[in-house]
């Protein structure tokens, strides 16, 4: 199977600016995560969905949203963006949420 | 609160020799519990993981770890380290409830290797 895939890979925006990052699962995942990693905070879970529906959501401004589709991809939309967004989003899919969790190689955002 | 504890930020050893990584955690039930290795600039790659059973599982790579339910630990461990070894590691631990699809991690242990 095809492992979890992130695109772009590398983006650089200015302040101000919204960004949208994309994940396809593993075919047959139902469940997609989205996590922050930066060096001074570690990694920091974002949100995650199940069948298009948000079931847990971690410690974040409203200026992170996301939303899952029926085919299980899911998108990560960061509106007026400042410079401590900066950060490499990692995407996880699982079968069903309590599961192993499965990392795609990430989204590098730069912001200037 | 959960929380996963890596006591080691950073852990040098010489190619060939064992390498022990330890990671406690606090957590309100019986927690599952991972290992993931990431290299620079990639995302995670599951090393082992685990749910139930058997307190000592093995992973790939030779990794393995045990699982002390007293010590709140899940220690890893490799009997022989390899220059391609070199990586962070990190910890974490989930559930279900209210914490559902959500991982906590460590802050991670840098491992360099000596040739």
């Amino acid at each position: 199977k095809a492992g979890v895939t992130q695109t772009p890979r590398y983006l650089i925006k200015t302040r101000g600016q919204q960004v949208t990052l994309s994940c396809s699962p593993i075919s047959g995942h139902r469940s997609v995560s989205w996590y922050q990693q930066t060096p001074g905070q570690g990694l920091q879970f974002l949100f995650e969905y199940f069948s298009e529906t948000q079931r847990n959501k971690g410690n974040f401004p409203g200026r992170f949203s996301g939303r899952q589709f029926s085919n299980s991809r899911s998108e990560m939309n960061v509106s007026t963006l400042e410079l401590g967004d900066s950060a490499l989003y990692l995407c996880a899919s699982s079968p069903g949420g309590t599961d192993t969790q499965y990392f795609g190689p990430g989204t590098r955002l730069t912001v200037l | 609160a959960q929380s996963v504890t890596q006591p080691d930020i950073h852990i040098t050893v010489s190619e060939g020799a064992s390498l022990e990584l330890r990671c406690n955690y606090s957590y309100g039930a019986t927690p599952y519990l991972f290992w993931y290795v990431q290299s620079p600039g990639q995302g995670l790659q599951l090393l082992l993981k685990y749910f139930s059973g058997d307190t000592l599982v093995q992973g790939i790579k030779g990794f393995e770890a045990e699982f002390k339910r007293s010590q709140s630990s899940f220690n890893l461990r490799k009997p022989s380290v390899h220059w391609s070894d070199a990586a962070e590691y990190f910890c974490a631990v989930s559930g279900r409830g209210s914490t559902l699809g959500r991982l906590y991690f460590g802050r991670g242990t840098q491992l360099t290797v000596w040739p």
